[in-house]
């Protein structure tokens, strides 16, 4: 079946430029994360959606990163005014509940210039 | 705060090489260990998992041994291909509710050539 899908894989912004990073789920998938991966870093947690509600928004490195899920499925990842260190791969991450297997999508890669 | 640490890299071997990737961990409670893959251009998938002490996490030839008295889950394959080039990231999760983060380690990068 169908993985997490994200779009665009990848992105160029000018500095001060808003973004909006899409993610599909695996369909039925309760959970869903998004990560931030840094040139040479692992993964660092940014939020997580249980449905459409925002359950955790502590990794979120400040209030121009903004995520919805409104509908449960479908989730956007909102950066705005970007700022040069936002440039990193968001990841998207699914599974069929919070303590199951997180699924990864292959990452959008954004470049802030 | 829990936090991953694992060997730099990169490292390349020539085929049919053993392999040891080193990873240990900082946590409080019992967490969960795992190892992802990243083949380029795709994203990570869980390449194996250990849940309690001295448990063995084992897939695609790869194991690793949850060490609870050296806090380690290192990496081992005895005998790798050219196929297993990719980046690996021991990660954890901790014990107890609302255990969903995953913390990563910062990867390695790993190249087997023929």
């Amino acid at each position: 079946g169908a993985g997490v899908s994200q779009s665009p894989r990848y992105k160029v912004a000018k500095r001060g430029q808003d973004v909006a990073l899409r993610c599909d789920p695996i369909s039925g998938h309760v959970s869903l994360f998004w990560y931030q991966q840094a040139l040479g870093q692992g993964p660092e947690f940014l939020t997580y959606f249980q449905n459409e509600a925002q359950l955790d928004k502590s990794g979120l490195p400040s209030d121009r990163f903004f995520a919805e899920r409104p509908e449960g499925s479908v989730s956007t990842l909102k950066i705005q005014r970007t700022q040069q260190e936002d440039s990193a791969v968001y990841l998207c991450a699914s599974s069929l509940e919070e303590e199951y297997e997180q699924f990864f999508g292959p990452g959008t890669r954004l470049t802030v210039l | 705060g829990n936090s991953v640490t694992q060997m730099e890299g990169p490292v390349t071997l020539s085929e049919e090489a053993f392999l040891t990737i080193n990873c240990t961990y900082t946590a409080t409670g019992y967490p969960s260990l795992f190892w992802y893959v990243q083949y380029p251009g795709e994203g990570l998938q869980l390449l194996l998992k250990a849940t309690k002490a001295d448990d063995k996490g084992s897939n695609k030839g790869f194991e690793a041994t949850y060490r609870k008295e050296t806090t380690s889950f290192h990496l081992e394959k005895g005998s790798v291909q050219v196929s297993d080039s990719a980046v690996y990231f021991c990660a954890l999760r901790r014990g107890g509710g609302s255990n969903y983060k995953l913390t990563f380690g910062k990867g390695t990068l790993l190249t087997v050539n023929p």
